[in-house]
């Protein structure tokens, strides 16, 4: 089984400030890693996601991760932050063996971003 | 246009009132799944499915049911619902290749009185 841990329910930030958006896996096996942003009332829509290969992930709308296997973690960055990036964010993992189609969640991480 | 679709998107009910939460998937995929959102608590699992007449439990099954006599639908039932089922719901689709992406929809919320 797996297990995801998002350090941070909120994260105030400024604008054009960078952020970080910690996460932490706990898995027995080889996992893929994603992280989803959700807009105010909206669904989830996938920013990047971590299969192999190279540590560092783009993803869209400026945002990367990086995983690290040593200290289990994926954490996620942005360099300069917008007001259209308020949202709440969510990492996910998922299992390799069981094909990576169940996605186990993170508690999410409210960022508001202010002027 | 590729999308997953829920209905209704928003819902009042009233506690033992049995109801459906419908979702619909054009894309031709395999495998469909039921979260509920909940504060503090993520998404978890309701139930999923791998393919047609294929459904298994999830992490939070207890309370629900699904079906999937169409790959493109899979209807969440709840029978006799209760407050706690009070919650955001998404369904996602996804194929069965592997590391292929999920699609949610964009969600239904339920409130139970």
């Amino acid at each position: 089984a797996q297990s995801v841990t998002q350090l941070d329910s909120q994260v105030p930030v400024f604008e054009e400030a960078p952020v970080e958006l910690r996460c932490n896996y706990s898995s027995s096996v080889s996992v893929y890693l994603f992280w989803y942003v959700q807009y105010p009332n909206q669904g989830l829509q996938l920013l990047l996601k971590y299969l192999s290969g190279s540590t560092l992930v783009k993803g869209i709308n400026g945002f990367e991760a990086e995983f690290n296997k040593s200290q289990t973690s994926f954490h996620l960055r942005k360099p300069s932050v917008h007001i259209s990036d308020t949202a709440e964010y969510f990492c996910a993992v998922s299992d390799i063996t069981g094909g990576g189609n169940k996605l186990t969640f993170g508690t999410g991480t409210q960022l508001k971003v202010e002027l | 246009e590729a999308q997953v679709t829920q209905n209704p998107r928003y819902l009042i009910t009233v506690t033992g009132k049995k109801l459906t939460v419908t979702c619909s998937q054009n894309m031709n995929h395999e495998y469909m799944s039921w979260y509920r959102q909940d504060p503090g608590l993520g998404l978890r699992q309701i139930y999923y499915s791998m393919n047609v007449e294929v459904t298994d439990k999830g992490d939070v099954p207890e309370g629900y049911k699904v079906s999937r006599k169409e790959k493109r639908n899979f209807p969440l039932i709840l029978e006799s619902p209760s407050p706690n089922q009070t919650s955001l719901y998404f369904c996602a689709s996804s194929s069965l290749v592997q590391d292929s992406e999920q699609f949610f929809g964009p969600g239904t919320r339920l409130t139970v009185l």
